[in-house]
Order: C-alpha cells, then structure tokens, then sequence
C-alpha cells in the first residue's frame, strides 16, 4: 500500500479564498483523522471520521473549517474563507481499528498570505 | 483532557551517544505511540506501544501503562537520528492527544 496520500503537499493562498485539503486513507482503514500541526499550539486533533461518519468534531476550530468523507477512500478539509491564522502543517491520518496503530500522509502544508 | 509531557524539550548528542526520552501522560491510555518527524515533517511511525517492551534495530521503548510513563531509547545515534520524536497517546475513543515533542540534535 502507498500509505496515506495528501495533495496538495504545498499551498499558498490569498486571503478570504477556499481552501480544499484531499486525503486518501490507506485501502481497509476504517478511521480517518485531520491533524493541524502549528508553533504554537503543536499537533492537534481536528476531526475524525470512522467508517466515513464523522465521530468527532470538537477541534475543528470554527465555521470555516468543514471536512467530509463521501466514501472509504476519500476525505476533505474545506477552509472558507481563509486566514492568515490558518496557516500550518495539515495531517491527515488512518487507522485500522479502533485502539490501534495511526499512519500519518505526508502533509499539506498551508500558506495563507 | 489527557495530558502529554515530554521530556526533555531539547536534545543535543554528540553521534555515537545513548539517550532516553521521557512521556508522562494523566489518564490511562489504550494506545500510545512514538512518532520521529524527520526535517522534511515527515511523521514517521516508531513504535505502537500501550504496554509493555519492543525493540527495533537502535530504538527501543518501554510503557509502563500503571504508572503513566513511557520511554524511548536511542542508543549508538547517528546524524540520521536528528528531528523531533514526539508521543501521541490514546485514551477513551480513538483520538491522539501529542505531547510537545522532544528536539533532538545529533552532532557529528
């Protein structure tokens, strides 16, 4: 298996434009998680999805930032409009099951300007 | 929430050195992993280690899951060993909760 896939691996925006992360999980993995990794506030749990049903959502950060998984192989994080603020290292990450072992893509890293 | 500590923040070896990381965490966990972000911020998977003791070629970690703590160690370091290895623990539901993360600096 390739791992987690992210794309863009870089993105750099002007402010107030929508910003779109893609996530491919690993195939068979049934938990799927957004991590936002900053300076000052380290890693930080975003939102995760278990079998494409969002679980929890508690650090996702306001409005703005909306995530969906359609389908077992394909998951979004949506910034509308972006900030400076939310500039950062997006993660996403899968799991098999619950309580077991997370694989992290390579990240997206944002810029917005 | 549950708290991750790592210890120390910085790290810095001369190569060849042997070295131990600390991660306390407040609450009992299911899940505790060590993760080594190379200076591309690549996440790379160490160990999944809740309990118990594994070793892996110059890495080894210990979790000792009744007194909260876990340790990593690197032994013989290389230049290659240089980033940040940060411990992620889970608790109730499948959520990883990152500690701060421990900078290491191997010197030739």
């Amino acid at each position: 298996d390739a791992g987690v896939i992210q794309s863009p691996r870089h993105e750099v925006t002007e402010m107030g434009q929508e910003v779109t992360l893609r996530c491919k999980p690993i195939s068979g993995h049934d938990y799927l998680f957004w991590y936002r990794q900053t300076m000052m506030r380290g890693l930080e749990l975003l939102i995760y999805f278990n079998n494409n049903v969002p679980i929890d959502d508690s650090g996702m950060p306001e409005d703005r930032f909306s995530a969906k998984m359609p389908n077992a192989s394909f998951s979004t994080l949506k910034i509308q409009p972006s900030e400076p603020r939310d500039s950062a290292v997006y993660f996403c990450a899968s799991s098999l099951e619950q309580e077991t072992e997370a694989f992290f893509g390579q990240g997206t890293r944002l810029t917005v300007v | 929430g549950i708290q991750v500590e790592q210890s120390p923040p910085d790290l810095i070896l001369q190569e060849g050195a042997n070295s131990t990381l600390r991660c306390n965490f407040s609450d009992s966990v299911n899940n505790l992993q060590w993760f080594h972000q190379n200076p591309w911020g690549q996440l790379i998977n160490l160990f999944y280690i809740p309990s118990g003791t594994k070793q892996n070629g110059r890495l080894s970690a210990t979790t000792v899951a009744t007194e909260r703590y876990s340790l990593l160690y690197i032994s013989s370091s290389q230049t290659t060993d240089s980033g940040v290895y940060f411990c992620a623990v889970g608790a109730a539901g499948n959520k990883l909760t990152f500690g701060g993360g421990t900078r290491v600096l191997v010197k030739p």
